[in-house]
C-alpha cells in the first residue's frame, strides 16, 4: 500500500533553515506530482508547493516563494523541502501529499516550530 | 485565487442523524478536460487528513456509504446520511486545480 514517511522536524530558530524529507513506497514515485501541505496549529490546511513528476516544474504559494525550494529524487523515491529564513509564523505540521489533483494519500505530517 | 467557502464552520449532529456540509467556489471549477476537481477530506484530532470524496461525487475505497458527494460548477455538498461517533473531526473541501482548501467544518456529537 501507498506510504508516505516524513522526517527532519523540530525546532528552529527564526531565520533558521530545516530540510524535510518525504519517503515513498508503494507506489511508481516517478508517476506521480507531489505537493507540501502544512497546518499552523489550530487552523486549516494550506497548499505550499507542488512539483511535477520529473521536477521539471515547481509551484509555490506566495508565503514561502523565495524561501522554501521543493525537490525530489526519483532514483530514491524521496522529496524533499527546504525550508529557509524561517518565520515564527512558519511553525506548523508539514504533510507531504501524493498526486496532482488527488491528495489521496498523505505523510504522517511533521512539526516545525520556529522559535528562539 | 479561487476562494472556497464552507458552511456551516460548526456543526452538532445527533448521533444517528444526518449532515450536511456546503462548499461553494468563487469559479466555476470544471477543469478544460471537462473534470470537477473538488474532494472532500476527513481530519480526525491528531491525525492526517484522508480524502473521503474525489470528483464531486466519488468515494474512496474503505469509506463507508452514509458518505456522499454532490454539486457541479461552484456549488458542492458533503453529506452524512446518518452520523457516528466516528465521524467527529473536521472536513475540508479542496479544490484541485489552482489548489485551495475551505476553511473546515468541525463536526460534533450532541
Amino acid at each position: 500500500q501507498v506510504q508516505l514517511v516524513q522526517s527532519g522536524g523540530g525546532v528552529v530558530q527564526p531565520g533558521g533553515s530545516l530540510r524535510l524529507s518525504c519517503a515513498a513506497s508503494g507506489f511508481t514515485f516517478s508517476n506521480y506530482g507531489m505537493h507540501w501541505v502544512r497546518q499552523a496549529p489550530g487552523k486549516g490546511l494550506e497548499w505550499l508547493t507542488f512539483i511535477r513528476s520529473d521536477g521539471s516544474n515547481k509551484y509555490y504559494a506566495d508565503s514561502v516563494k523565495g524561501r522554501f525550494t521543493i525537490s525530489r529524487d526519483n532514483s530514491k523515491d524521496t522529496l524533499y523541502l527546504q525550508m529557509n529564513s524561517l518565520r515564527a509564523e512558519d511553525t506548523a505540521v508539514y504533510y507531504c501529499v501524493k498526486g496532482r489533483s488527488d491528495f489521496d494519500s498523505w505523510g504522517q505530517g511533521t512539526l516545525v516550530t520556529v522559535s528562539s | 485565487d479561487v476562494v472556497m467557502t464552507q458552511s456551516p464552520l460548526s456543526l452538532p449532529v445527533t448521533l444517528g442523524q444526518p449532515a450536511s456540509i456546503s462548499c461553494r467556489s468563487s469559479q466555476s471549477l470544471v477543469y478544460s478536460d471537462g473534470n470537477t476537481y473538488l474532494n472532500w477530506f476527513h481530519q480526525r484530532p491528531g491525525q492526517s487528513p484522508r480524502r473521503l470524496i474525489y470528483k464531486v461525487s466519488n468515494r474512496d475505497s474503505g469509506v463507508p456509504d452514509r458518505f456522499s458527494g454532490s454539486g457541479s460548477g461552484t456549488d458542492f455538498t458533503l453529506k452524512i446520511s446518518r452520523v457516528e461517533a466516528e465521524d467527529v473531526g473536521v472536513y475540508y473541501c479542496m479544490q484541485g486545480t489552482s489548489i485551495t482548501f475551505g476553511q473546515g467544518t468541525r463536526l460534533e456529537i450532541k
